[in-house]
Parts: C-alpha cells; structure tokens; sequence
C-alpha cells in the first residue's frame, strides 16, 4: 500500500466549475502537507501550505486537512483553462535527520475546458 | 531572478552508457534534492544533500550517485543506464536548520528529461 493515494484522472471540468481534488494518507506522522502544480514537462511548484486540521485560503484556492480522517483535500473556485495542469499532494514529517523529506501522492491530471 | 537551473533538459543516452546531469540553483539553499519522476508517478526521492552531508534513499539502486561540490552546484550520475531508468530527473533545494522543525518549502527545477535507447 501506498503512504499517499492520489486518483490520477484525468478530471475535466468545464471552465469555472469547482474542481475538487483529494489524497489519503496512512502515516499519522504525517505533519505538513502540501499542493503542488505541475505543468506538462516543468517542474512542480508550490500552491498551498497547511499544518493544522482546518481550511485555508489563498484565492480562488481552498486547501482542506482532516487529520483524523488522514485525508486532504484541494479546491479550485472559477477554474481557468490556465488551472489545466497535474495537482499533486505532498506530506512531510520531520525528522532529526537532515532536510525536508517530501512523500508524493501520484498527482491526478486536471483539463479546464472552455 | 533567483533559481534551480537544470541542464540539459532532455538528454538521450545509450544503454549502459554513463550519463551526468546537472543542476544549479542561486538561492544559496543548503539542502539539494534529486527526485525521479516516472510518467504519470510521484516524484521519488533518490538522495540529498544537507551541507556536504550525503543522504542515500534506501531504495536508490547503486546505478545512481551524486556529487555536490559546492553550494550551488549538484550532480547526479547514472553509471550504467538501463531502460528503465528513463524518467524525468527534477533538482529541488529548500533551506534547512539543523534542529529546528520549519518546514520551508522546495524549490523546483524544471526537469531533464533523459531518454535510453
């Protein structure tokens, strides 16, 4: 089993729908956990950030934790065709050890049609 | 603008046949990162840097080593190609303070996508 399970799509919505993104998890230990945004063949880049059960904004985008559920979800309000890119999660525990381990979920491929 | 410089982006190789790539970053992080990312998978984490401090995944096949000769700059070499190991290679860098748990966020490159034949 997978430490992060992630659907991989593709997800097509049409332009300004919700899109809804989510991602379990199976380490409790699990503290941080991330949104990243990958465009075909560019590196990911960081969207949202959570520590704590909870939500929290940033635009049109809606980041969600439930620790107790180990599940995390992502939303993207009046999505763009510019949004059309793979979402993946990623989680970290941290350790003693050096640097910031990251713990990918698969991603899941998003297309915003017009 | 500051940033994670990979070169080159796409890189073909023969099998079994050494190949290096590159990665560069102006952020003055002390922590660098090598992950393979497969199509249509996670980006796996092979190994990084914290300082000189090498730190080995333990699953990252022998095949892979890297090098780090000063902050800036970080290697990874593939001794023996094989075709599996076909993959986008993605450089990442974060800061890090030894004992202290803040969990600052990594900067990625774009990727070098290298191909065996």
């Amino acid at each position: 089993q997978k430490e992060v399970e992630q659907d991989p799509g593709p997800l097509s919505v049409p332009e300004g729908a919700i899109v809804s993104l989510n991602c379990t998890y199976s380490n409790s230990a699990f503290q941080y956990f991330m949104w990243y945004r990958q465009y075909s063949r560019k590196g990911p880049e960081l969207l949202m950030y959570t520590y704590s059960s909870g939500n929290k904004e940033d635009g049109r985008f809606t980041a969600q934790v439930d620790k107790s559920s180990k599940y995390i979800s992502l939303f993207i309000r009046d999505s763009q065709p510019s949004d059309s890119a793979t979402y993946l999660c990623a989680m970290r525990v941290m350790i003693k050890a050096a640097g910031n381990k990251l713990t990918f979920g698969g991603g899941t491929r998003v297309l915003v049609k017009p | 603008d500051a940033m994670v410089i990979q070169n080159p982006r796409y890189q073909v190789t023969q099998f079994g046949k050494p190949v290096t790539l590159s990665c560069s970053q102006t952020l003055n992080h002390n922590v660098m990162y090598w992950y393979q990312q497969k199509s249509s998978q996670a980006p796996k984490l092979l190994f990084h840097y914290y300082d000189k401090d090498f730190n080995n995944e333990a699953d990252t096949p022998d095949n892979f080593q890297s090098r780090r000769p000063n902050t800036s700059f970080c290697f990874l070499d593939i001794r023996s190609p094989g075709l599996g190991d076909a993959a986008m290679y993605l450089c990442a860098t974060s800061r890090a303070d030894r004992g202290l748990f803040i969990p600052y966020e990594q900067y990625f490159g774009p990727g070098t996508r290298l191909t065996v034949t």
